[in-house]
């Protein structure tokens, strides 16, 4: 499909381990933003790229988290030494520009649960 | 900050009920307002949006109007369906920003036949 993909769909980790999650955005997009979704709760903005950079990463909670677009297509969250309160779905979201009017299009999202 | 306040689920309705779910939000700009909807096992999407006061979004038989006198962005349906089953969001994005989004915490609609 022409649609945002993200994998994997779920991934289980330790404590402590590293996790790395993958968006593939609507070929063309310029706009991504990553989110993150507690159980229960409404998502919630972590950052944005315009192209290959970054441009807000103000909702990120602390140093362990880190996101890339190196060549303004392919985006990749890492969270470093994973805790229990990183346990969400993680939502990656696309839009054709840059404008508040552009439609965002999200991916089906990736639930990690930290053990 | 830019917050958004919706009333909390689940509702539950039966099928051909007329919905209201309320949504209130607070924003330091001038906001445009969303609905996206969460059907079980999909992806969140869009179901309707307003850009300034008084502008009605309506999609798919829902409906709801900018009131920035009340800083509300109610969503409406006169006659809903089992297939409404979801969860819905009430969002806006700061019009002196890119797109980024604000959330509520989503209200859960249960239809019964």
């Amino acid at each position: 499909g022409a649609g945002v993909s993200q994998s994997p769909r779920y991934k289980v980790a330790k404590r402590g381990q590293d996790v790395a999650l993958r968006c593939d955005p609507i070929s063309g997009h310029v706009s991504l933003f990553w989110y993150q979704q507690a159980l229960g709760q409404g998502p919630e903005f972590l950052t944005y790229f315009q192209n290959e950079a970054q441009l807000d990463k103000s909702g990120l909670p602390s140093d362990r988290f880190f996101a890339e677009r190196p060549e303004g297509s392919v985006s990749t969250l890492k969270i470093q030494r994973t805790q229990q309160e990183d346990s969400a779905v993680y939502l990656c979201a696309t839009s054709a520009g840059t404008s508040v009017y552009n439609e965002q299009f999200f991916g089906p999202g990736t639930r990690l649960t930290v053990l | 900050g830019d917050s958004v306040t919706q009333m909390e689920g689940p509702v539950t309705l039966s099928e051909e009920a007329f919905l209201t779910i309320n949504c209130t939000y607070t924003a330091t700009g001038y906001p445009s307002l969303f609905w996206y909807v969460q059907y079980p096992g999909e992806g969140l999407q869009l179901l309707l949006k307003a850009t300034k006061a008084d502008d009605k979004g309506s999609n798919k038989g829902f409906e709801a109007t900018y009131r920035k006198e009340t800083t509300s962005f109610h969503l409406e349906k006169g006659s809903v369906q089992v297939s409404d089953s979801a969860v819905y969001f009430c969002a806006l994005s700061d019009s002196g920003g890119y797109q980024k989004v604000t959330f509520g915490t989503g209200t859960k609609l249960q239809v019964i036949p």
